[in-house]
């Protein structure tokens, strides 16, 4: 199976902060990485596909780049909508494993 | 608008069995490989199975595989998973989810999610 490793686990940012989530793959998935965003009590949300390719109807402060087993999710100009959990998903091969999440928190 | 609803969690008692039912509206229900996952309480997520929009394929996590079974039902736009020998450790909210390219069967990525419901394996 291929394992999925978010870094960090948790993050404090203030509004208005660019922030950069990492995910590594435990082998090369080429772009195969989708990113989303969970907030508590709530389904996940769709916010890139194919490593770098903008979900419909998210806000283009989102932007997603990589390949092979190293990818990034950066957020700029962090509105206050955007705390909430943060999970990378490979995409290229069964099992779909996520990884172990990132949390924003507010500084 | 693409809606999932699922239903059928609640209380169960370990080795028990459960049926989670998902109903799909909003979009052609069987152009599309549909898909469970799971967070355990405090927990991140876990992808749990996968079915081809024909049921010609079905793919299972390790950690569920011989005890879960998941099946749809074009005719109704429903998507199941039959759970049995359940464990403490099956808690979990369990969400269905949808495939976001038409005709395939990928682990991802889900662009449409339900609510989700809570399954609670607990004597």
């Amino acid at each position: 199976d291929i394992q999925m490793t978010q870094s960090p686990s948790s993050v404090s940012v203030s509004v208005g902060d660019r922030v950069n989530i990492t995910c590594r793959a435990s082998q090369d998935i080429s772009n195969w990485l989708a990113w989303y965003q969970q907030k508590p009590g709530k389904a996940p949300k769709l916010l890139i596909y194919a490593a770098s390719s903008l979900q419909s109807g998210v806000p283009s402060r989102f932007s997603g780049s990589g390949s092979g087993t190293d990818f990034t999710l950066t957020i700029s100009g962090l509105q206050p909508e955007d705390f909430a959990t943060y999970y990378c998903q490979q995409a290229n091969s069964f099992p779909g494993t996520f990884g172990q999440g990132t949390r924003l928190e507010i500084k | 608008e693409v809606q999932l609803v699922e239903s059928g969690g609640g209380l169960v008692k370990p080795e028990g069995s459960l049926r989670l039912s998902c109903a799909a509206s909003g979009f052609t229900f069987n152009s599309y490989s549909m898909n469970w996952v799971r967070q355990a309480p405090g927990k991140g997520l876990e992808w749990v199975s996968s079915i081809s929009s024909s049921s010609s394929y079905m793919y299972y996590a390790e950690s569920v595989k011989g005890r879960f079974t998941v099946s749809r039902d074009n005719a109704k736009n429903s998507l199941f998973l039959h759970m049995n020998s359940l464990r403490a450790e099956d808690t979990a909210v369990y969400y269905c989810a949808r495939e976001m390219v038409r005709g395939v069967i990928t682990p991802g990525p889900f662009e449409y999610w339900g609510q989700g419901t809570l399954v609670t394996v607990s004597s």
